[in-house]
C-alpha cells in the first residue's frame, strides 16, 4: 500500500480557502487519491476521491498533477465546522479488498 | 437503519474481562471493516469480511482478538482478557463489495464507533 505523507496540522480563518497537500511518491498506476473528514466523536466521512487531474464536488476540489506523486485537497471559504482531521488515503480498491492506510492525517483548525 | 450503527457507543471494563463490540452495517453492504483508533492518532486497520468470511484478518494484534459475522450482517468484534492497551476507539464500516477492474474504491461508510475503557 502506497504511504502518504500530509502536514500534521495547519491553523485557517473564516472564509479563507485551505488547501492541504498529500505527498505519495510510491503511488501505484491502479491507485485512486481519496480523501477522508473526520469530527471529533465521529467516524470518517468520505469527502472526494479523484486519479489524476481536477475533481470537483459541492465540498472540496481535488488537485492532482500529471506525476501523480502529490495532490492538493482545497476547501473553499472553510467555517468553523470545518475543523476537522481530514485524511488522505492512496489505494486499488480491487486488489487490496479496500483497505487503506489512515494514517494520523491533518488536523485543521479554524478560527473565527 | 441509515447509517452504520455500533453498540455500546461506550464500554467500560476492568482487565481481563472479555468484551464484545456489535457493528450493524447499512444494509445491502456486502463488505465490512472493523478499524482501531487510539487518543489523537490514526486509524489501525483490524479485519475485512466479504460476506461472512473474512479474507483479511491481517490487522488483528494479538489472538485475544477475534471477529465473527453471521447472515452477511451484524459482525462482532470480541476481545478476550482485556488489557489497558487496548482502550481506544473501535470502529466499523461498511461498503459494496470492492473494486471493479480498473476502478476507483468503493466509498467506505463508517458508524461513530464504541470507545472502550480497560481499567
Amino acid at each position: 500500500l502506497a504511504k502518504t505523507t500530509q502536514p500534521i496540522s495547519m491553523d485557517s480563518y473564516e472564509g479563507q480557502e485551505v488547501n492541504i497537500t498529500c505527498s505519495h511518491n510510491n503511488i501505484a498506476t491502479n491507485d485512486y487519491i481519496t480523501w477522508y473528514q473526520q469530527f471529533p466523536s465521529q467516524g470518517p466521512r468520505f469527502i472526494i476521491q479523484g486519479y489524476k487531474t481536477k475533481v470537483t464536488n459541492e465540498v472540496a476540489s481535488l488537485f492532482i498533477p500529471a506525476d501523480r506523486k502529490s495532490s492538493t485537497l482545497s476547501l473553499p471559504r472553510v467555517s468553523l465546522s470545518d475543523t476537522a482531521v481530514y485524511y488522505c488515503l492512496v489505494g486499488d480498491g480491487r486488489y487490496n479488498f479496500n483497505k487503506f492506510y489512515f494514517g494520523s492525517g491533518t488536523k485543521l483548525n479554524v478560527k473565527p | 437503519g441509515a447509517g452504520v450503527s455500533q453498540s455500546p457507543s461506550n464500554k467500560v471494563t476492568e482487565k481481563g474481562k472479555d468484551v464484545e463490540l456489535r457493528c450493524d452495517p447499512i444494509s445491502g453492504h456486502t463488505a465490512l471493516y472493523w478499524y482501531r483508533q487510539s487518543l489523537g492518532q490514526g486509524l489501525e486497520f483490524l479485519i475485512y469480511f466479504q460476506g461472512n468470511s473474512a479474507p483479511d484478518k491481517s490487522g488483528l494484534p494479538s489472538d485475544r482478538f477475534s471477529a465473527e459475522r453471521t447472515g452477511g450482517s451484524v459482525s462482532t468484534l470480541t476481545i478476550q482478557r482485556t488489557q489497558q492497551e487496548d482502550s481506544a476507539v473501535y470502529l466499523c464500516a461498511s461498503s459494496h463489495p470492492p473494486g471493479l477492474a480498473g476502478g476507483p474504491p468503493v466509498v467506505q461508510y463508517f458508524g461513530a464507533g464504541t470507545r472502550l475503557s480497560v481499567l
